[in-house]
Formats: C-alpha cells, structure tokens, sequence
C-alpha cells in the first residue's frame, strides 16, 4: 500500500501564481487533511474534509481553497500565492470510526510539500 | 492557537539513556496520542492514550496521562541513535472533534552516538 501520496514533492512559485497540491490515500479513509507546518509552529489545520463531500476551514485557511474530488483524494489550491504561504504543507487521512473517548482517530500523513513563495 | 506545548523543545541524550518529554494542553480530551517526525518526512504515529487511561506501554514507549493536570509524558527507554526525531503530541477535544487533532509544537529528540 501507498497510503498517503503527495504531489509535487518541491515547488519554487512567485508571488501572485497559483498552482494545487494533490493528495491521494489508498486507505478507503473518510477524513482527510491539510496541515501546513513551519519552524517553531508545529503543525497548523488549513482544511479538512469529514467525509467525501463535506469541508470545513481548520485554524489558518485564508488564501487557500480546497476540494474533495472523491473518497481517495483531496486537494489544497493556492489562487495567489503570497511569500507568507512559504511552508511545508501536509496532507493526512483517518478513519475515526466511534465518538467520543472510544475514537481512534490515528492519522496517516503523507511525505509533504515543500513551497517556497519568492 | 496550539492546544499542546511540549517541553523541552530540545532534548540531547547519549545513547542507551532514557529520554523523557512532556505534553501540556488546554481543554479536555477524548485522546491524546504521540508522533514521530524524522527530518524531512512526515508524521508517524507512535501511541494513543484514552482520557479514562493513566499509563500505556508499546515497546520502549510509556506514554502516561494525567487528565487533572491536563498533562502527559512520553518515556523512551535504552535510546537509540534512530530514535532521532521531532516527537509531537495530539489531542482530540472533548466532547466532539473526534475528526480532528490540535498538535503541539514538538520536542526535538538528538541521540548522540
């Protein structure tokens, strides 16, 4: 199994370009995320999807979008990329199953995005 | 804002030691759990520690909880030198968010050779 896949591994953008980070999971998972992560901040929830067809903002989604195309995959759009949007960006899924304390919302994360914004 | 703050944030052992590393957070929880982050990959998942549990072991790792203080520690034993990594705590809020996890910034484990 894959798991989590991510694409493009690097990306160079300037300031104003847009581009989309894809994210894939082979686990039949219903949840998915996008997590951007930088020095000193741990990791910050952008958006994340319940279950196919639903999307919810998380801590920090200003300037971005997101779009759950079907169960496997979910992806992150940037429309105008900005020097602040600089960070590497991760996408995860889980499959929570029960509520509440019995929950096992473990996730699986993919290897990361690495923007840099100029 | 972050939910979880580890401490330290850096940590330098030698080898065979005992590494220890704690977990604050703010609100109550449905879980707690801990990962791994080597450099330059993504988060791997180490342990999940309920709200109604106090200590859990998985092989060298002892996570314990204490839910009055709305902390938690996570113990390797006998480090190694591929035990080298960002470690990360995660809690589910309670009574909902069971979809969702808060991380805390992270403690950056060295073991030295």
């Amino acid at each position: 199994n894959a798991g989590v896949t991510q694409t493009p591994k690097f990306q160079v953008l300037k300031t104003g370009q847009s581009m989309t980070l894809q994210c894939a999971q082979d686990m039949n998972h219903n949840s998915m995320y996008w997590y951007r992560q930088d020095p000193g901040m741990g990791l910050r929830l952008i958006y994340y999807s319940a279950s196919e067809g639903t999307t919810d903002k998380g801590e920090v989604p200003n300037g971005y979008n997101v779009s759950r195309l079907n169960k496997r995959e979910f992806s992150l759009r940037l429309e105008s990329a900005a020097p602040s949007q600089t960070s590497v960006y991760f996408c995860a899924s889980s499959q929570p199953g029960l509520a509440g304390v019995m929950a096992k919302n473990i996730q699986y994360f993919g290897a990361g995005t690495r923007l840099s914004v100029l | 804002s972050q939910q979880g703050e580890e401490d330290p944030q850096a940590l330098s052992i030698q080898e065979g030691e005992n590494a220890t590393m704690n977990c604050s957070y703010k609100t109550s929880i449905n879980n707690l759990q801990w990962y791994r982050q080597n450099s330059g990959r993504g988060l791997v998942h180490l342990i999940l520690i309920r709200s109604n549990e106090r200590e859990k072991h998985s092989g060298r790792l002892r996570v314990t909880l204490d839910t009055s203080k709305k902390s938690s520690s996570l113990l390797i034993t006998a480090s190694r030198a591929a035990d080298t990594a960002s470690y990360f705590c995660a809690t589910a809020a309670y009574p909902f968010g069971n979809e969702k996890l808060t991380f805390g910034t992270g403690t950056r484990l060295t073991i030295i050779p």
